[in-house]
């Protein structure tokens, strides 16, 4: 069952711009998190918000909460080439789940 | 550190052949494991999880199987392969009480 979705499915932008993505998902939750995965390749874990928290940094990544919408963001700021992939946002079904419910991601592309 | 290897990183099979996919996890002992599916461009779909040896949580109905002979090693198999099992398998691991997971580098599989 689809837990988050992404928006959009695809982002193409200039390298240096800022990248904003979406998801929003539809039950309680107590975490959110979001990976990246490059082209034929395993994913990265990125960052994990928990259900307090309403905003959370990690290098050129920030990541938004609103339990409220059910929604958070993730925006990539002073965008590179090497951020081109795609980003999964990946939520539990429900509280205590020990697995995890991913979206159908969102490709990223940076224009050189 | 731990280190999660699957193989092979590719796999061309015909039709009605078995199957066998391997993941390994180093530096851990106790992970949960999971295998996921994704096909071409899409999100992923869990297809089972292991929280101790022996035990096996199935998420999809179908052909495939999976079993943990070891606390870190997990097997994804088929009996009879079908077009449909074509894809992007991916293994991830996971501590008990963490939320975080760790993904292996992927096995895709073409059965032709």
């Amino acid at each position: 069952s689809q837990q988050g979705e992404e928006d959009p499915q695809a982002l193409s932008i200039q390298e240096g711009e800022n990248a904003t993505m979406n998801c929003s998902y539809k039950t309680s939750i107590n975490n959110l998190q979001w990976y990246r995965q490059n082209s034929g390749r395993g994913l990265v874990h990125l960052i994990l918000i928990r259900s307090n928290e309403r905003e959370k940094h990690s290098g050129r990544l920030r990541v938004t909460l609103d339990t409220s919408k059910k929604s958070s963001s993730l925006l990539i700021t002073a965008s590179r080439a090497a951020d081109t992939a795609s980003y999964f946002c990946a939520t539990p079904p429900f509280q205590g789940a020990q697995k995890l419910v991913f979206g159908q991601g969102t490709r990223l592309t940076i224009n050189p | 550190s731990q280190t999660i290897h699957q193989w092979p990183a590719t796999l061309v099979q015909p039709v009605g052949s078995p199957l066998s996919l391997e993941c390994t996890v180093e530096g851990t002992s106790n992970p949960n494991l999971y295998w996921y599916r994704q096909a071409a461009g899409r999100g992923l779909q869990l297809l089972f999880y292991s929280v101790g040896i022996g035990q096996i949580s199935s998420e999809v109905p179908q052909n495939l199987s999976a079993s943990r002979p070891q606390d870190r090693q997990f097997i994804l198999s088929s009996k009879k392969l079908l077009l449909s099992d074509s894809g992007f398998y991916l293994c991830a691991w996971k501590l008990s009480l963490s939320a975080e997971q760790y993904f292996g580098p992927g096995t895709r599989l073409t059965v032709t």
